[in-house]
């Protein structure tokens, strides 16, 4: 069984760091890319940033690209978020999700497992 | 605003059918395919739909998805309580070079 267990979140200032976890396990995890997806208190799902299978190639969205940074340690099945320079507007649950394929760009692959979230929030 | 247009919400009543409509453009929907999530309430996201209209297993085929041009749709038949969600479409966008959401349908089963 695929599970994935976020871990890390909590309540940080603006303008601090923090480091998001997700352990993995069920699937043979240096097989496939992963992806951070966000959802803001209300609001819809956005998505962060992804990694390839082996770490070399990652790709952010524009509202995190500089601050945040993705990796992953395929020797202990996690993948990580690294969250610099948070604002109030990070405030949001925090999803690690799996591919279904082993690059985290291009069309014809789609998020099959998704983890319960960690949750951040932005305030002073 | 999202790349990807939604409805904000829909409703029927048990054993209705209900569609759930996506709109794109020419760089995500026009020559990607779609995925859709289902997120129960006080739950993660899971997958509905995968690549237009193929359903992962366990999922009834009661819902199925369908793509035309640059727009996408989710359909669920035979309405049932337990449906009652929010319903989010997602794909590749070739132009952002982003995974990209709709905003989300919060369907209500009356």
């Amino acid at each position: 069984e695929v599970q994935l267990v976020e871990s890390g979140g909590g309540l940080v200032q603006p303008g601090r760091s923090l480091r998001l976890s997700c352990a993995a396990s069920g699937f043979t995890f240096d097989d496939y890319s992963l992806h951070w997806v966000r959802q803001a208190p209300g609001k819809g799902l956005e998505w962060v940033s992804g990694i390839s299978w082996n770490g070399g190639d990652t790709g952010y969205a524009d509202s995190v690209k500089g601050r945040f940074t993705i990796s992953r340690d395929n020797a202990k099945n996690s993948l990580y978020l690294q969250m610099n320079s948070v604002r109030t507007e990070d405030t949001a649950l925090y999803y690690c999700a799996k591919d279904s394929g082993s690059a985290w760009y291009g069309g014809r692959r789609y998020f099959d497992y998704w983890g319960q979230g960690t949750l951040v929030t932005v305030a002073s | 605003q999202s790349v990807l247009t939604q409805p904000p919400s829909a409703s029927g009543t048990p054993g209705q059918r209900v569609t759930i409509s996506c709109f794109g453009d020419s760089s995500n929907i026009g020559i990607n395919t779609v995925n859709w999530y289902q997120q129960l309430p006080g739950t993660a996201p899971k997958l509905l739909i995968y690549t237009d209209d193929r359903r992962p297993s366990g999922v009834p085929d009661r819902f199925s998805g369908s793509e035309s041009g640059t727009s996408a749709s989710l359909a669920i038949s035979g309405l049932r309580s337990e449906d009652e969600a929010d319903y989010y479409c997602a794909t590749w966008d070739d132009n952002l070079k982003n995974w990209v959401f709709g905003g989300g349908t919060r369907l209500t089963v009356l």
